[in-house]
């Protein structure tokens, strides 16, 4: 069974501070890996996606991510955080092969940017 | 192009009540999510459709849940009775169909359900 561990629920970081949001998941292979964000009253949004070749991945907004395999990690990060960038994002991953294209995400992680 | 729909936006019902969700997907997309988050818990699979046909209904966490997708094009969840611990906001995600790498799924905005 595959799990996804977000590390903090909340996170508050300085306007034009780095943001860094901790994932790490938990899979017998190594699965697709995927960063979503849902801003308020908002679906989720793909901000970027881990799925084979370069492990250093760059999103949207200036996200990127960077798949340690050796750590089972799949953290965010953005050098300068901007008021737009409150939200709450979400890792998770899902199993490489054909059959079930379930999601499994993790409990969330809430940005606050401080003015 | 418009994307996933869901309806209603809230629904606010007591318990041993009937409510109905509805999806609408974004046109084309063969594959049809359904997924739940529980207050303070992780957003959790329910089922995937793909066209009118289920796929994968591992999530669905009882028998008072019954998914359709008739004619493969919106979908509705039905909960009945529903119980207390059915309150949560649930999600709709739509993808294409076909042999890809993978297919990005894209969400609704969700129908946040309350069960009193």
């Amino acid at each position: 069974a595959q799990s996804v561990t977000q590390l903090g629920s909340h996170v508050s970081v300085s306007e034009g501070a780095l943001v860094l949001l901790r994932c790490n998941y938990s899979s017998s292979v190594p699965p697709y890996l995927f960063w979503y964000v849902q801003y308020p009253n908002q679906g989720l949004q793909l901000l970027l996606k881990y799925t084979t070749g370069a492990t250093l991945v760059k999103g949207i907004n200036g996200f990127e991510a960077e798949f340690k395999k050796s750590e089972t990690s799949f953290h965010l990060t953005k050098p300068s955080a901007h008021m737009s960038d409150a939200a709450e994002y979400f890792c998770a991953v899902r199993r490489i092969g054909a059959g079930s294209y379930q999601l499994t995400f993790g409990k969330g992680t809430k940005l606050s940017v401080i003015p | 192009e418009a994307g996933v729909t869901q309806f209603p936006s809230h629904s606010v019902i007591e318990k041993g009540q009937t409510v109905t969700l509805r999806c609408d997907p974004i046109s084309g997309h063969d594959n049809l999510y359904w997924y739940r988050r529980v207050m303070g818990k992780e957003i959790k699979f329910l089922l995937h459709f793909v066209k009118e046909s289920k796929q994968d209904e591992s999530g669905m966490p009882n028998n008072r849940f019954l998914a359709e997708r008739t004619g493969g094009t919106y979908s509705t969840l039905k909960v009945q009775p529903a119980e207390l611990e059915d309150s949560g906001v649930y999600f709709c995600a739509s993808s294409q169909g076909g042999s890809g790498m993978y297919n990005e799924q894209f969400f609704g905005p969700g129908t946040r359900l309350t069960v009193l």
